[in-house]
C-alpha cells in the first residue's frame, strides 16, 4: 500500500528560484530516498538518506529527514528549466522494497 | 554505475494477446528485481518482487496468473502480461539492486508504455 504523501502536487515556479518539495510517511524506515522522473521515462535516483541522519547535500539538492514528524523535504537551490519533471519520495522499511510517494510535478519556467 | 536495461520501451498489442517486457542488468548481478506500474500523472505501484531461481513475490491484489514474472538468471527478469486488456495499458518499469549490497541501491529500467487497443 502507498504509504507516502507528499507536497505539493504540483509547483510551478521561475528559473533561478528555489523549489522545496516535502514527503511525510506512516511507518519506521530504514532510509528515505528521492528520485526523478522525467516525462515518460524511468527513475533517476538523486539522493539517500538513512534514518539516523538529518540533513544532506548534493548539489543544489538538499535533503532534510525528521523521523520524529516522520516527513522529509527535498530542496533544489537556484532551479533551472531541466529540472523540470516529477520528484518522488521513496521510503525502505525493509524487505527490499520501496514504497513510493504520491509526487511533485516541477515545472520551471523560463 | 549500475545499468538497468528495460525492453521494449513501447509496445502497442492487441486485446486478447500477450506481451513481455525485459529487464536486464547490464553490469551487475541481481538476484532480485522488482517490478513497478504506473499509470499517468500517478505514483509507482509495486506488482510483484522477483527472485533468482525462485517464485516471484506479489503484492496483494496483483494477479500472478495475470503477470507473469520469470527470473531464470542474475540478470535478466522478464514480465509477461497475458490475455492485455485496454484496462492493462500503463507504463511498467523495473528496478534491480546488486546482490550483496543491502537494500541501499536501487537502479531503474526506462520504462514500457503498454497500450492495449
Amino acid at each position: 500500500s502507498q504509504q507516502g504523501e507528499e507536497d505539493p502536487q504540483a509547483l510551478s515556479i521561475q528559473e533561478g528560484e528555489n523549489a522545496t518539495m516535502n514527503c511525510s510517511y506512516k511507518t519506521s524506515i530504514n532510509n528515505l530516498q528521492w528520485y526523478r522522473q522525467n516525462s515518460g521515462r524511468g527513475l533517476v535516483h538523486l539522493i539517500l538518506i538513512r534514518s539516523n541522519e538529518r540533513e544532506k547535500h548534493s548539489g543544489r539538492l538538499r535533503v532534510t529527514l525528521d523521523t520524529s514528524k516522520k516527513s522529509s523535504s527535498l530542496l533544489i537551490t537556484a532551479s533551472r528549466a531541466a529540472d523540470t519533471a516529477s520528484y518522488f519520495c521513496a521510503t525502505d522499511a525493509g524487505a527490499q522494497k520501496l514504497v513510493f510517494g504520491q509526487g511533485t510535478r516541477l515545472t520551471i519556467n523560463p | 554505475g549500475a545499468v538497468v536495461s528495460q525492453h521494449p520501451s513501447w509496445v502497442i498489442c492487441k486485446s486478447g494477446t500477450s506481451v513481455k517486457i525485459e529487464c536486464r542488468s547490464l553490469d551487475f548481478q541481481a538476484t532480485t528485481m522488482f517490478w513497478y506500474r504506473q499509470f499517468p500523472k500517478q505514483s509507482l505501484m509495486l506488482m510483484a518482487t522477483s527472485n533468482e531461481g525462485s517464485k516471484a513475490t506479489y503484492e496483494q491484489g496483483v494477479e500472478k496468473d495475470k503477470f507473469l514474472i520469470n527470473h531464470a538468471s542474475l540478470t535478466l527478469s522478464t514480465l509477461t502480461v497475458t490475455s492485455a486488456h485496454p484496462e492493462d495499458s500503463s507504463f511498467y518499469i523495473c528496478s534491480a539492486s546488486p546482490s550483496g549490497q543491502g537494500t541501499f541501491s536501487y537502479t531503474f529500467g526506462s520504462g514500457t508504455r503498454l497500450t492495449v487497443v
